[in-house]
């Protein structure tokens, strides 16, 4: 499989801890996504990177989490301190981007996320 | 950010029948507008999209349509079968911008 790939599938940790997960996208996409989805929900965007440059942040993201694309390949999302309301599935995308405004993403299966 | 409201939040159909699903945006500005596709413990995968210079796109089964000057976009679904069930997400997007705003989703159900 040849697709956006991240670990782990599933994270369950205790409240204050801090948790880690990493998006493999697929090998020529220059454009990485960070999106988060609760039951029910459609994906709320989180971060966006092209290549190693992080050029968006969504308000949801507060000072505890933090997104890193060293090299402009794979990337990190850390969460510091984590509280239920983290509890969410992380899904990682990513796109061939040529130009400017959005295009087709290909999603990673995501990180389930469970704070208790 | 954008707005995108999407209707119904289930729909059941019979096995071949049609099914619809509407979504409405906020951002008249909005110009890239992707439909996905969730089944259940899986990735949400693209499965047809429409710019905002084209009215109508078809694939298959599948085609979407967009009223620009309504400010709603549709996903049509022909001749149903099983494998059609799973959640659809539509979305949108503005110009020079590279997230989307989702909708709530629409939980798709095919009786066989």
């Amino acid at each position: 499989d040849t697709g956006v790939s991240q670990n782990p599938r599933h994270k369950i940790t205790k409240r204050g801890q801090n948790v880690t997960f990493r998006c493999d996208p697929i090998s020529e996409h220059n454009r990485l996504y960070w999106y988060r989805q609760t039951l029910g929900q459609g994906p709320e965007f989180l971060t966006y990177f092209q290549n190693e440059a992080q050029l968006e942040k969504s308000r949801l993201l507060s000072d505890r989490f933090s997104a890193e694309r060293p090299k402009g390949s794979f990337s990190t999302l850390e969460i510091q301190r984590t509280e239920q309301g983290d509890s969410a599935m992380y899904l990682c995308a990513s796109s061939l981007g040529s130009g400017k405004g959005s295009d087709g993403y290909t999603f990673g299966s995501g990180t389930r996320l469970t704070v208790v | 950010g954008e707005n995108v409201e999407q209707h119904p939040s289930t729909l059941s159909v019979q096995e071949g029948d049609s099914a619809v699903i509407k979504c409405t945006y906020s951002d008249s500005a909005s110009n890239y507008f992707p439909w996905y596709k969730q089944e259940l413990g899986k990735r949400p995968q693209l499965i047809i999209d429409i710019r905002s210079n084209v009215g109508e796109k078809k694939d298959q089964r599948i085609a979407v349509t967009l009223n620009k000057t309504a400010k709603h976009f549709s996903l049509h679904i022909t001749e149903t079968q099983p494998e059609d069930s799973a959640v659809y997400f539509c979305a949108a997007s503005w110009p020079n911008d590279y997230k989307l705003s989702f909708g709530a989703g629409t939980t798709v159900t095919v009786r066989a």
